[in-house]
């Protein structure tokens, strides 16, 4: 059965420092997406990517976000100077199309730590 | 806004008791409704969903029906098994977005 994968599962960093967190969504999807849930509260949405561009963003996804489709299959969230409050579960996903009814489908979550 | 609340966890239960994960919702629009699952090391999966009033999503034992009135969408199980130990989310997304919005997701552990 197909799934979305992420890498690493666990990423810890320097405050300041950049990270990358890598997804591959199902391959015959189309919109992809990234949510972080910090411990204890809320899952919450960043971004969603259609067509090599941002279709949608949360207050979240600040300058310091950003992502990429570099190639056929990754997806990439890059977080350019980390706080400690990015620490948190980072979920990637995806969907075959915009259609509300359709779910995403989520990876493992990389968990990102940020001393 | 748009938003789901969740019922607190953790939730432990001995095997062959009947669950209720409660969850309602805020919506300015004409929300589907959702019930991901995730497991120990695992994505959310999706458990079961519901995309109008009065719809009853169904899956694995699981049950969910979309109250517009009461603005919920509880979910319930007759007979939990070890097995069911996860959390469980519930999610709404309206439809003039793909954004979900979960709420903070439910803790169970059944025990034998």
């Amino acid at each position: 059965e197909p799934e979305v994968t992420q890498t690493p599962s666990h990423q810890v960093t320097q405050m300041g420092q950049e990270v990358i967190l890598r997804c591959v969504p199902i391959s015959n999807h189309l919109y992809f997406y990234w949510y972080r849930q910090i411990l204890g509260q809320k899952v919450e949405f960043l971004v969603s990517f259609y067509n090599n561009e941002i279709s949608e963003k949360s207050e979240i996804f600040d300058d310091q976000f950003s992502v990429e489709r570099p190639d056929g299959s990754n997806f990439t969230l890059k977080i350019r100077s980390t706080k400690l409050e990015d620490s948190a579960m980072y979920f990637c996903a995806s969907s075959e199309a915009f259609r509300v009814q359709l779910e995403q489908f989520f990876g493992p979550g990389t968990r990102l730590t940020v001393l | 806004g748009d938003s789901v609340t969740q019922m607190e966890g953790p939730v432990t239960l001995s095997e062959e008791a009947f669950l209720t994960i409660n969850c309602t919702y805020t919506a300015t629009g004409y929300p589907s409704l959702f019930w991901y699952v995730q497991y120990p090391g695992e994505g959310l999966q999706l458990l079961l969903k519901a995309t109008k009033a009065d719809d009853k999503g169904s899956n694995k034992g699981f049950e969910a029906t979309y109250r517009k009135e009461t603005t919920s969408f509880h979910l319930e199980k007759g007979s939990v098994q070890v097995s069911d130990s996860a959390v469980y989310f519930c999610a709404l997304v309206v439809r003039t977005s793909n954004q979900f919005y979960f709420g903070t997701g439910t803790s169970l552990t059944v025990i034998p």
